[in-house]
Parts: structure tokens; sequence; C-alpha cells
């Protein structure tokens, strides 16, 4: 593993079903976060984790949860999927470059909810 | 409330230069962020500006006027490669990241 893993790549899931998106990185991160990307809108954030054991709401919390139980991991869980809850996924997690507190991203994660 | 302003799309020639801008409004300021997109891809950073003047990176220079609300991202010598969408984002006073939709820039031979 090198940055940051996301599982999966892409996913079509029915509405009402349950899904979680995984996301690891080995940089020893301490802040992670989970943003979605929506065609003509800028990257909204969902929930953040500013360390391990503790989480917060961002922008757009609803219908999702998450939880930090150590440094590398951070899963997005959607409870009960709905049609508004399509969009690309990425998971983030910040470390220090030349004093700014600079954001690297996963890949992403489709997500298609029908 | 918090907004970022930039344009949606820009066109511009490979050898050229091309100015992004981006205006914002946000409470509080910690830092404004410039990240470029490849399609399909995930964000990379490529600059920061926390004081006003000019950071120059290379090919990349970014410029921030804090009592205008305005940065710019100047790319030089364009290259094909260069075809992506640009986001400026802005640290709140709170330390998150506000971010705008994203310039797409097309580069033609």
């Amino acid at each position: 593993i090198a940055g940051i893993t996301q599982a999966p790549t892409s996913q079509i899931l029915a509405a009402g079903r349950r899904m979680t998106l995984r996301c690891t990185q080995d940089m020893r991160h301490n802040a992670m976060y989970w943003y979605r990307q929506d065609l003509g809108l800028g990257l909204r954030l969902i929930h953040y984790s500013n360390t391990a054991g503790t989480t917060g709401k961002g922008e757009v919390p609803d219908g999702y949860s998450v939880s930090r139980a150590n440094t590398d991991d951070f899963p997005l869980t959607l409870a009960s999927a709905v049609p508004s809850q399509t969009s690309v996924y990425f998971c983030a997690s910040s470390g220090t470059d030349s004093g700014a507190n600079v954001l690297t991203f996963g890949a992403g994660s489709r997500l298609t909810v029908l | 409330g918090q907004n970022i302003d930039q344009p949606t799309e820009m066109t511009a020639t490979e050898g050229a230069i091309v100015q992004i801008n981006c205006t914002y409004q946000t409470s509080g300021f910690n830092g404004l962020f410039w990240y470029q997109q490849h399609a399909g891809e995930a964000p990379t950073f490529l600059s920061y500006n926390v004081l006003d003047g000019l950071e120059e990176k290379g090919r990349f220079s970014s410029f921030l006027s804090r009592s205008k609300g305005y940065s710019y991202l100047l790319l030089k010598e364009l290259q094909m490669k260069d075809s992506a969408s640009y986001l400026c984002a802005v640290g709140d006073s709170n330390y998150q990241l506000i971010w705008g939709a994203g310039t797409k820039l097309i580069i033609k031979p």
C-alpha cells in the first residue's frame, strides 16, 4: 500500500441496501476525510476525523456514518442507500507540505444507487 | 454564506499561457489551495498561498490577494498533459476546505 487505498472502485447498489466504503492510509496522517464529488459542484465534506477515536460532521453528513478505530482506517457507511447518494466518493488524509495542511486523496469510489 | 467562484471551462493552445481565476467569500481565511484533477482521477496538490503575492513552482504560479478575495493560477508553456480540471479551495475559520466547482481546462494543439 502506498498512500490511500479505497475500495470498492465502483459499485452499483439497490436503494435501501447498506454499503460500506473502505479507506486505508499508510502515511500515519492524523486527519482523514470523506468527500463526495458531483458534476458541477465542488467537493463536499461528508465527515472527518482529526485523530483516531474522534469524528465530526461535515457539510453533508445526513445518511452517512463513519468510524475511526485506528489511525489507518476510516470507513464510510451508508445505512440505507438512496438514489441521491449516487456520486464519486473520495477519501483523503492530511499531512504537511511547505507549511500547508495538504490533502492526499484516494483514487475514489464511484457509487450508483438505483 | 461561503462561496468559491471560478470559470467552468477554459480553452488554450499548446505552448501558450493561461490564467485561471478564483474569487472567494469565506468565514475566515486559512490559506488558498490549488489542486489538479485529471478526468477520472483523484485531485492532486499543486500550490498553496497564505500571504499576498506570487508563488512560483516551475511552469505553475499562483497569486493571492486577500483584500480582494482573489487568486489566480498561471500555467506557462502549456502541454497537452495539462488538460485537466483545476480546483480552487480555501481554508475557513475551522481549517476546513471550501471547494470551488473546478475549471475544466482544454488544451488544443
